[in-house]
């Protein structure tokens, strides 16, 4: 089965690029969208793979995607910024998730 | 944007049926854009998607789950709702109902969430 994986942690000071990646096989031929889902709250689109945010979501996450690497990029990191972040795709019929990465500002 | 809202039993007994159920406001099940969809999350598995029901009647699920899923829509209550049989301890989970957009597979509304713990 289809399997997406995303490193547990990454760690960046306040104003430095996160770059959080999502390993799956020819991940760039599908479509990627991905969620920040803060402690005790429900996960919520930050962006799609059509790079559609929500209101609130600011234009510093950024996607893209090549290969076997999808990457949501976080530039210009704010504290608020700190949550556990989920990619996501379609494939073979049914819902993947990756295992999250949570991001830490430090 | 609307809202999703979960409720059901937050404690099932081993072997017994899991049943939830979640209100939409603000649109409606019978819109044919939207899958109405259950994912569940644990510390373990991290999130888990359970399967979908569209309006049009058909559905689809996790094949490791599939046997003991049943999910329906309500169009004159607005609501959609999950049945899941025969629950062990490894069910235990958050669950969330969420929208799926159909030509996309965002999940771009999402409930609360609701914790369900199996135990005797």
């Amino acid at each position: 089965s289809y399997v997406l994986t995303q490193p547990p942690s990454v760690s960046v000071d306040p104003g430095e690029t996160a770059s959080l990646t999502c390993g799956g096989q020819d991940i760039g031929s599908k479509s990627v969208h991905w969620y920040q889902q803060r402690p005790g709250q429900a996960p919520v689109v930050v962006i799609s793979h059509q790079g559609y945010r929500p209101s609130g979501i600011p234009e510093r996450f950024s996607n893209s995607q090549s290969g076997n690497t999808a990457t949501l990029t976080v530039s210009g990191v704010e504290a608020g910024d700190e949550a556990d972040y989920y990619c996501q795709v379609w494939e073979n019929a049914r819902v993947i998730f990756g295992g999250g990465t949570k991001l830490t500002v430090l | 944007q609307g809202q999703l809202e979960e409720s059901g039993p937050g404690l099932v007994q081993p072997s017994h049926t899991l049943s939830l159920s979640c209100a939409v406001s603000s649109g409606s099940v019978s819109d044919a854009a939207y899958y109405w969809s259950w994912i569940r999350q644990t510390p373990g598995r991290g999130l888990e998607w359970i399967g979908y029901f569209h309006s049009s009647g058909s559905t689809s699920s996790n094949p490791s789950l599939r046997s003991r899923v049943s999910m329906a829509i309500d169009t004159s209550k607005n609501q959609f709702s999950l049945r899941l049989s025969s629950v062990t301890a490894a069910d235990s989970a958050i669950y969330f109902c969420a929208r799926e957009e159909v030509t996309t597979s965002l999940f771009d509304l999402w409930g609360q969430g609701a914790q369900v713990t199996v135990s005797s």
